[in-house]
């Protein structure tokens, strides 16, 4: 089993659309990253958290630290938010961070 | 220079080649990273550096090596490519502290 899981593995979504990407995790953790990744692109960190939650435009954050468990909403979902958005927990142990494989999103227009 | 860059963005090679990957920083972190990404696979650590002079191996060192001369570099070399080496590579800082991480453009290269 890994360490860190997401669901879904891929979304579909229309345009507008709220969107939820899961996390959780098995291991101790000092922090949870969301990370975009565009087709052919780089990696792009969109929030660090340790607990609660954080707002950047539509997008929003959330992480339940006791269960192990982060949410990435988008709210009024895009086009251009299509990308696969990654999951990673910083160890507590190692700190080092564990990935996640990754949701791929396409929102349709 | 603006954050974390990669060169080349992406390079086929001939099995048994040597070949440097680059990566240079201007942020001033002390710890870099590399990984490498694979389909189905979350990113794996190659090799880290928590600070110049220092380097660490991660989940997946073997056939590679590393070096950190000062803050800025960070190269990651392969001695002689094996086609299992095909991936994209992406190199990484961040600061001590585990705080927020940036991730180069990534390198794409395919053995053959």
């Amino acid at each position: 089993k890994n360490e860190v899981e997401q669901s879904p593995q891929n979304l579909t979504a229309q345009e507008g659309e709220f969107i939820t990407i899961n996390c959780s995790y098995s291991v101790g953790i000092s922090a949870l990253h969301w990370l975009q990744q565009h087709p052919g692109g780089g990696i792009v960190s969109l929030f660090m958290l340790s607990s609660g939650k954080k707002k950047h435009g539509r997008l929003i954050a959330t992480i339940n630290i006791q269960e192990k468990h982060s949410s990435l909403h988008i709210t009024a979902s895009h086009p251009r938010d299509s990308a696969v958005y990654i999951c990673a927990v910083r160890s507590i142990n190692t700190d080092k961070l564990i990935f996640g494989t990754g949701t791929r999103l396409q929102v349709f227009p | 220079i603006a954050g974390i860059t990669q060169a080349p963005t992406s390079q086929i090679l001939a099995a048994g080649r040597r070949m440097t990957l680059r990566c240079t920083q201007d942020m001033r972190h002390n710890a870099m990273y590399w990984y490498r990404q694979d389909l189905g696979l979350g990113l794996r650590l190659i090799h880290y550096s928590n600070t110049a002079g220092t380097t660490g191996k991660g989940e997946v060192p073997d056939g590679y090596s590393v070096s950190r001369a000062n803050t800025d570099d960070f190269p990651l070399t392969l001695a002689s490519a094996v086609p299992s080496q095909t991936s994209v590579y992406f190199c990484a800082s961040s600061t001590t502290q585990g705080t927020e991480a940036f991730f180069g453009q990534g390198t794409r290269l395919t053995v053959v």
